[in-house]
């Protein structure tokens, strides 16, 4: 099975740099992925890593560590618009290209 | 173009009854995802769907939840005796095997209460 672990909630000033970490175990690693999810709204695709390092796009950036178990989603410049649930999802090899496990997601506010 | 669209947006039943959930994906995904989220929990993943290979039905709770794709495109939940602990925002995703992610683009949701 996998377990995978992230932050319930964050709290950060709009402007500023907040990470959100995500751990995971897994028998069989086959990519990460960092999801957004406004309140009642459909989880929508930030990232993707499948490699060790540092992928960036705008003010995401997310960061890969296979021997640690290891990602975090870095968000810069924050908006109040940013304001929403970061979910962190594991795809296990295991199931081939299938399915995703989710954590329980990170409610991040971002405060003016 | 067209994201996944699902109905109904909303459904309020009685315990007991049954229901049946739609979700329509993008057109040319061959994959078709069912997940359900209950308050404060994480998606849960439900059932799998890849061009004409069999279902992976690992995630569904109990036997009386089933789902169908018919022509490889529209899918339907359906959840037989409802039970209150059914009651969760059901999601519905797809994606395109041919994108090396294989990122998973999900529709707005059907949220089902069961009182």
């Amino acid at each position: 099975g996998q377990n995978i672990d992230q932050p319930t909630e964050m709290t950060a000033t709009e402007g500023a740099i907040v990470q959100i970490n995500c751990t995971y175990q897994t028998s069989g690693f086959n990519g990460l992925f960092w999801y957004q999810q406004h309140a009642g709204e459909a989880p929508t695709f930030l990232s993707y890593n499948v490699l060790d390092g540092l992928e960036e796009k705008g003010r995401f950036s997310s960061f890969l560590s296979r021997s640690k178990g290891y990602s975090y989603l870095l968000l810069k410049e924050l908006q109040m618009k940013d304001s929403a649930s970061y979910l962190c999802a594991v795809r296990d090899s295991n199931s081939g290209y299938s399915t995703l496990t989710f954590g329980k997601g990170t409610m991040l506010l971002v405060s003016p | 173009g067209a994201g996944v669209s699902q109905s109904p947006s909303n459904k309020v039943t009685e315990k007991g009854k049954d229901v049946e959930l739609r979700c329509d994906p993008i057109s040319g995904h061959t994959a078709l995802y069912w997940y359900r989220q209950s308050l404060g929990q994480g998606l849960e993943f439900l059932i799998y769907f890849q061009g004409n290979s069999a279902p992976d039905k690992s995630g569904l709770p109990s036997d009386r939840f089933s789902a169908e794709r018919t022509g490889g495109s529209v899918s339907t939940l359906t959840i037989q005796r409802t039970q209150q602990e059914d009651s969760a925002v059901y999601l519905c995703a797809s994606s395109y095997p041919g994108l090396a992610s294989y990122e998973q683009y999900f529709g707005p949701g059907t949220r089902l209460t069961v009182t």
